[in-house]
């Protein structure tokens, strides 16, 4: 089974300033079709996840353009341009590539 | 609008069974696959499986296989999650997740508590 790992586990940032999150999986992400099903998913505090991006790079709709992700293989980021108040909250990253399925352990992003 | 609606916060006593429900709307149920994740409290996303509802496909996490059953009725478009006896560390938040090529939709949750 695909482990997946991110780091830092937790990441206090200034508001208006860049963060960034990596995320490295046990074994490569590529698909037989030749896709890449890494995605990346923000869970605000109290509230459901919500996707962000998916096969490494798509914004989801109505995602902010300032959430960026890139990567290959088994190593990938998710950036965040100028974090904002609300961006606080839990990011994880998860394949979809093979089954089981797997999330990483999560990065809690808050405001210093 | 795609739409997942979950079934109520439950509380249950350790060996009862429980079944929990996720309906589908606004969208083709049979098309996209069903996941389930847990969020035991104060933790990260597991995930615990996932359906096919177009063909009853099902695949497990092998920590959960043999500990839940996932299922679904395309008729009425939804989807389940059952115990056949529970634990207190069944105790989490469960969400279920339309997904293609990801988990782009979810369900609101469904709170389980088991206690005695």
């Amino acid at each position: 089974d695909i482990v997946m790992t991110q780091t830092p586990l937790s990441s206090p940032v200034t508001l208006g300033q860049p963060a960034s999150i990596s995320c490295r999986s046990s074994q490569s992400l590529v698909h037989s079709d030749g896709n890449t099903y890494l995605n990346w998913l923000q869970q605000r505090p109290g509230q459901p996840p919500r996707l962000l991006i998916y096969k490494i790079s798509n914004r989801f709709s109505g995602v902010p353009d300032r959430f960026s992700g890139s990567g290959a293989g088994t190593d990938f980021t998710l950036k965040i341009s100028r974090v904002e108040a609300e961006d606080v909250g839990v990011y994880y990253c998860m394949q979809t590539t093979q089954f089981p399925h797997a999330f990483g352990p999560g990065t809690k992003v808050d405001i210093k | 609008e795609v739409q997942l609606v979950q079934s109520g916060a439950e509380v249950k006593k350790p060996g009862e069974s429980l079944k929990i429900s996720c309906k589908g709307s606004g969208y083709s149920f049979n098309s996209f696959w069903i996941g389930w994740v847990r969020q035991m409290p104060g933790k990260g996303l597991e995930w615990m499986g996932i359906i096919y509802p177009g063909d009853s496909d099902t695949r497990y996490s092998p920590s959960f296989q043999g500990q839940v059953t996932i299922s679904a009725d395309k008729s009425i478009s939804t989807a389940y999650l059952q115990w056949s006896s529970l634990k207190a560390s069944d105790t989490a938040m469960y969400y279920c997740t339309r997904q293609q090529l990801a988990p782009d939709y979810w369900g609101q949750g469904t709170l389980v508590t088991v206690s005695s």
